[in-house]
């Protein structure tokens, strides 16, 4: 059974601390992973796809990066503005197209 | 402006009383999907679209219907809504399931 679980639940940062989150995930055969944001009371904004082994891709203080059994998104010296929850999600060949999204990593970064 | 809108943004109902949330995209996208957010559970996918008249359930498609007649709407049916089916409610689109989705600014429904 297809399985994504984000890691840890919940992050408190000072600002300019930089640290990770983790996306695990068991698929038979990965289409694509996704990164969103979510704001409270709002739907989750696209951040990032990543599609094989060894992809990165960067936008300002975010970086993801993808090995065969994970994800991670990197945060570089983060701002009060960058709190919010961080979903990923993915795809696989076996599954249409059918997606499946992580718990999320609820981000608070205070000044 | 390029958005995905849902209709009713909030709604209290009772058990039984069947209702339809709308939703609605501009950006000619072919694949569409519903989703429920519950607190500890995370976003499931209840339906997914594909393209017109392709609908397929996603992790969790009971209590729920769903139709895909036009291109840009999405409709999600709860034919007799129980308690448990209390939710906030996002619908999403995108150009197709490799690509990014859009989401809507979600439905909060209560049923009682």
């Amino acid at each position: 059974e297809d399985q994504v679980t984000q890691s840890p639940e919940a992050l408190r940062l000072q600002e300019g601390e930089s640290s990770s989150l983790n996306c695990s995930y068991t698929v038979s055969g990965l289409r694509g992973l996704f990164w969103y944001r979510q704001d409270p009371g709002k739907g989750p904004e696209f951040l990032f796809t990543l599609y094989s082994a060894g992809e990165e891709k960067e936008k300002e203080r975010l970086k993801a990066t993808l090995t065969k059994k994970e994800s991670f998104l990197h945060i570089t010296a983060p701002k009060p503005e960058d709190s919010a929850t961080y979903l990923c999600a993915v795809l696989s060949y076996n599954q249409g197209g059918k997606l499946i999204f992580g718990q999320g990593t609820e981000l608070s970064v205070k000044p | 402006e390029a958005q995905v809108t849902q209709n009713p943004r909030y709604l209290i109902t009772v058990t039984g009383k069947k209702l339809t949330v709308t939703c609605s995209q501009n950006m000619n996208h072919e694949y569409m999907s519903w989703y429920r957010q519950d607190p500890g559970l995370g976003l499931r996918q209840i339906y997914y679209s594909m393209n017109v008249e392709v609908t397929d359930k996603g992790d969790v498609p009971e209590g729920y219907k769903v139709s895909r007649k036009e291109k840009r709407n999405f409709p999600l049916i709860l034919e007799s809504p129980s308690p448990n089916q209390t939710s906030l409610y996002f619908c999403a689109s995108s150009f197709g399931r490799n690509y990014e989705q859009y989401f809507g600014p979600g439905t909060r429904l209560t049923v009682t």
